[in-house]
């Protein structure tokens, strides 16, 4: 079965640095495109990030680009998402959530359980 | 960029009875390419159908999508104890935009 396993949320203090990552399994990683999606508290979905299939196309959301940087490791079935800069705002919870398509259609068919990131001093 | 609105923003009923739940669009979605998700309480969301009315792997003949253009509809013909959750449509293809959900309560 499909398995999407976040890790690397925490605290961090505004303009600090952290990585997510995304463990992948039951499925062929390097056949989907992937993305992260995030959710402030109480708030609703906002897409943030995806990435082709082979790692040769990048795409981010307007309030993210420029301080996010997606990539994925195919041979360890892994996808990350470093995020730089990172503002009181960027506090959610992040998902990584897998596209159904090759060449990403902006669908999220899985999605992992998520995990917290919270940008405070 | 498309702007989806949902109505209503929250539905209370009773176990057993029909859920409709609105999906509006500001211009027409190509390809009907409408995705529906439900997030039940602290977990992560679901896909429930896409291409406006087909339902995903696993997901219950109870929930079924209509409609086409601006307006798409989600329906859960006899609501469940477990349906209790935020339902967000989505437009995808090119690029991804979600509603801001509508919440279904158990009366």
């Amino acid at each position: 079965q499909v398995q999407l396993v976040e890790s690397g949320g925490g605290v961090v203090q505004p303009g600090r640095s952290l990585r997510l990552s995304c463990a992948a399994s039951g499925f062929t990683f390097s056949e989907y495109g992937m993305h992260w999606v995030r959710q402030a508290a109480g708030k609703g979905l906002e897409w943030v990030s995806v990435i082709w299939y082979d790692g040769s196309r990048k795409y981010y959301g307007d309030s993210v680009k420029d301080r996010f940087t997606i990539s994925r490791d195919n041979s360890r079935n892994t996808l990350y998402l470093h995020m730089d800069s990172l503002r009181v705002e960027d506090t959610a919870v992040y998902y990584c959530a897998r596209d159904p398509s090759l060449s990403p259609m902006y669908q999220f068919d899985f999605w992992g359980q998520g995990i917290l990131v919270t940008v405070s001093s | 960029e498309i702007v989806l609105t949902q109505s209503p923003a929250t539905l209370s009923l009773s176990p057993g009875e029909r859920a409709t739940l609105s999906c509006g669009a500001s211009q027409s979605v190509g390809n009907n390419y409408l995705a529906w998700y439900q997030q039940r309480p602290g977990l992560a969301p679901r896909l429930l159908i896409y291409g406006a009315t087909n339902r995903a792997t696993g997901i219950p003949d109870r929930f079924s999508g209509s409609g086409s253009g601006t307006d798409f509809t989600l329906t859960i013909s006899r609501l469940e104890p477990e349906d209790v959750a935020v339902y967000y449509c989505q437009k995808y293809g090119d690029s991804s935009v979600f509603g801001p959900g509508t919440k279904v309560e158990i009366k």
